[in-house]
């Protein structure tokens, strides 16, 4: 059973776009939530990650959306650059147990 | 944060023999984690290394197949024995550091012939 739903697979955006990438989870112990990026060849690498009890985070271009009540959580980046090109996966994490979602395929068209 | 080094990077295998990854984590953690990720694909656990005990393994993986180390806090190695083709893929370090967060190394990309 799959305890993070990732969406949508894969995602074309256009320079300058935004790029919206959403997670949805069931396990309500859940009490971390961090997205990681994923550029070919390379390990998966913290982007940005946020905890239930706020609704937003923002660093940079990227931006978490939290909503508690429905169990969903999604990564917006901001002015999307062909450098954003990559897989993302969210993560949902509660004692030291880490839950990853299918990724998603970003590609940026200059 | 942690920074986690892995090797080697990449490495091509005859079918049947073993391999030994080493993974290196740059501050002492108390958990650290073997994962395999299929080109394109998800993240997979294969087993969380216990430091001083045996490793804790994910249904579909076993001891005899994945034998893991944990001699210490900042240290790991995981072998991939009798490899077939169907091993060929990347196998990711992490650790835990810094509140509920994984950090991963940069892989090792395994390919058996």
């Amino acid at each position: 059973q799959q305890q993070v739903k990732q969406s949508p697979q894969s995602l074309i955006v256009q320079k300058g776009g935004i790029s919206i990438i959403n997670c949805a989870y069931e396990n309500t112990a859940f009490d971390y939530f961090p997205w990681y990026q994923q550029f070919p060849g390379k390990g998966p690498a913290l982007l940005i990650a946020i905890r239930p009890d706020v609704s937003e985070k923002k660093e940079g271009r990227f931006t978490i959306s939290f909503n508690k009540s429905a169990k969903q959580f999604s990564l917006h980046i901001m002015d999307s650059q062909p450098g954003d090109s990559a897989t993302y996966f969210c993560a949902a994490t509660a004692s030291n147990q880490f839950y990853f979602g299918t990724g998603t395929s970003l590609t940026v068209i200059p | 944060s942690a920074v986690i080094s892995q090797k080697p990077s990449r490495d091509i295998c005859q079918r049947g023999t073993s391999l030994t990854i080493q993974c290196q984590v740059d501050s002492q953690v108390t958990m650290m984690f073997w994962y395999r990720q299929q080109p394109g694909q998800s993240l997979t656990l294969i087993a969380t290394a216990n430091q001083g005990s045996e490793a804790t393994y994910e249904s579909g993986f076993v001891i005899d197949k994945f034998p893991i180390s944990r001699p210490n806090l900042t240290f790991s190695t995981l072998t991939v024995s009798n490899m077939s083709p169907e091993d060929s893929s990347i196998y990711l370090c992490s650790a835990e550091a810094s509140g509920n967060t994984i950090y991963f190394g940069e892989g090792s990309w395994l390919t058996v012939v």
